[in-house]
């Protein structure tokens, strides 16, 4: 068990929709990071926050998008939902958010949009 | 640009003997590599890393990689395997001033008891 925690662990829905995705740091973690893990597109990057603030954007589509909050959660917002946005996406946490920083990956959420 | 290569799909080896999974990479400036492992329907857990120092790095598990700079290749080693090693390994770079992984596309590892 890493410490990351995310909700929900599964999550179907219909194209055009919205849905939001949760991510807790481990304790003392300042950094979290969301990526996204598809059989074509293997695991994408998306964004980093530290500490409340953006620090690194990615792959990320415009329909998407993230933030994280004073308690250090994150939450991702994926909008009008496509049948290619069906994927794992992983939140992961690291202390500082450093480029040798190890990061700590969550079990991932499994999105299904029909 | 920073990539991972990780050339082989598939490794298949016998248990106890030794296993070796590739990667190569390419970035500007000093690396900095990781490697995961991922069970079925889990999330990703760290195995090791290199940042600076000896080029030879023990991790979780029993395993070890070594960095070899002229080679850019940072392959993932284990002197005996495991059924229980049997998952996806995924290599990652990253380098100073950037704040993200980038990974390799995955190796599947399948050891045969």
């Amino acid at each position: 068990d890493s410490g990351v925690t995310q909700t929900p662990k599964h999550l179907i829905t219909a194209t055009g929709q919205r849905v939001t995705l949760r991510c807790s740091p481990r304790s003392g973690d300042l950094s979290v990071y969301w990526y996204q893990q598809s059989l074509d597109q293997g695991l994408q990057f998306l964004i980093q926050y530290y500490n409340g603030e953006e620090r690194a954007k990615g792959n990320i589509l415009e329909r998407f998008s993230a933030q994280q909050f004073p308690d250090l959660h994150s939450e991702l917002n994926l909008s009008s939902l496509e049948l290619g946005d069906s994927a794992l996406y992983f939140c992961a946490s690291s202390e500082g958010g450093g480029s040798t920083d190890t990061q700590y990956f969550g079990p991932g959420t499994r999105l299904t949009v029909l | 640009a920073q990539s991972v290569a990780q050339p082989e799909d598939q490794v298949n080896v016998a248990e106890g003997n030794p296993l070796t999974v590739k990667c190569t990479y390419s970035v500007s400036g000093n690396p900095y590599l990781f490697w995961y492992v991922q069970y079925p329907n889990r999330g990703l857990q760290f195995l090791l890393k290199y940042i600076t120092g000896d080029n030879l790095v023990k991790g979780s598990y029993g395993f070890e990689a070594e960095f070899n700079k002229s080679q850019t290749s940072f392959h993932l080693k284990k002197p005996s395997a495991l059924v229980s090693d049997s998952a996806l390994y995924f290599c990652a770079v990253s380098t100073s001033g950037t704040y993200k992984y980038i990974f390799g596309t995955g190796t599947r590892l399948k050891v045969l008891a």
